[in-house]
């Protein structure tokens, strides 16, 4: 089975910075890879498929890269509205797993 | 619009037996996998397992397969996730999740709102 590992567990960071989250794969994943927003008490939400295409209405400052291994969610502008854990989750052979998380925090 | 509409919170008791539910419109259920996932309190995503509701077929995570059970009803629109004997260890939040493009394995772009489950003696 893939294992995957994100990093790091806790971001803090100001409006206006850009941010970058890690997630790697166990094994090579070409790019089935996705990343999901989830806020407080809501379920999660899709942003980016094939690890660098965003899903329709994510707003462009969320940018998905990597490819066999490692793949990375930057957030360019950050906004109080991205104040979220975001988790990725590869989708290459089942099972399907997600990364342990990492929340994203406004300092 | 496209949505997953997931059964209300439960409340049960070491070794009582459940099973939740989530019911899909707005598109055509039969052709997308449906999966399930739980969130216990304070953590990440676990992927449980997912069903083809034309199939029927299903996968599971090694984590939960011989615990638990992934189904649907074509005809309902409804897909279930059920246990025999819940453990205090099953308390959490349970999502059902679409898988994007028909019959083939996709990310989750429609999500339930989620059902808590909470089991306790």
């Amino acid at each position: 089975d893939i294992q995957m590992t994100q990093s790091p567990s806790t971001l803090s960071a100001s409006v206006g910075d850009r941010v970058t989250i890690t997630c790697r794969a166990s094994r090579r994943i070409p790019n089935y890879l996705a990343w999901y927003q989830q806020k407080p008490g809501k379920a999660p939400k899709l942003l980016i498929y094939e690890a660098s295409t965003l899903e329709t209405g994510v707003p462009s400052r969320f940018i998905g890269g990597g490819s066999g291994t490692e793949f990375t969610l930057t957030i360019d502008t950050l906004e109080p509205d991205d104040v979220a854990t975001y988790h990725c989750q590869h989708y290459h052979s089942y099972p399907w797993s997600f990364g342990q998380g990492t929340k994203v925090e406004i300092k | 619009e496209m949505q997953l509409l997931q059964s209300g919170p439960e409340v049960r008791k070491p070794g009582d037996s459940l099973k939740i539910s989530c019911k899909g419109s707005g598109f055509t259920f039969s052709d997308h996998w449906i999966g399930w996932v739980r969130q216990m309190p304070g953590k990440g995503l676990e992927w449980i397992g997912i069903v083809f509701p034309a199939g029927p077929l299903a996968k599971y995570s090694p984590s939960f397969q011989g615990h638990v059970t992934v189904s649907a009803d074509e005809s309902l629109s409804t897909a279930y996730l059920e246990w025999n004997s819940l453990k205090a260890s099953d308390s959490g939040t349970y999502y059902c999740a679409r898988e994007a493009v028909p019959r083939t394995a996709s990310p989750m772009d429609v999500w339930g709102q989620g059902t808590t489950v909470t089991v306790s003696s």
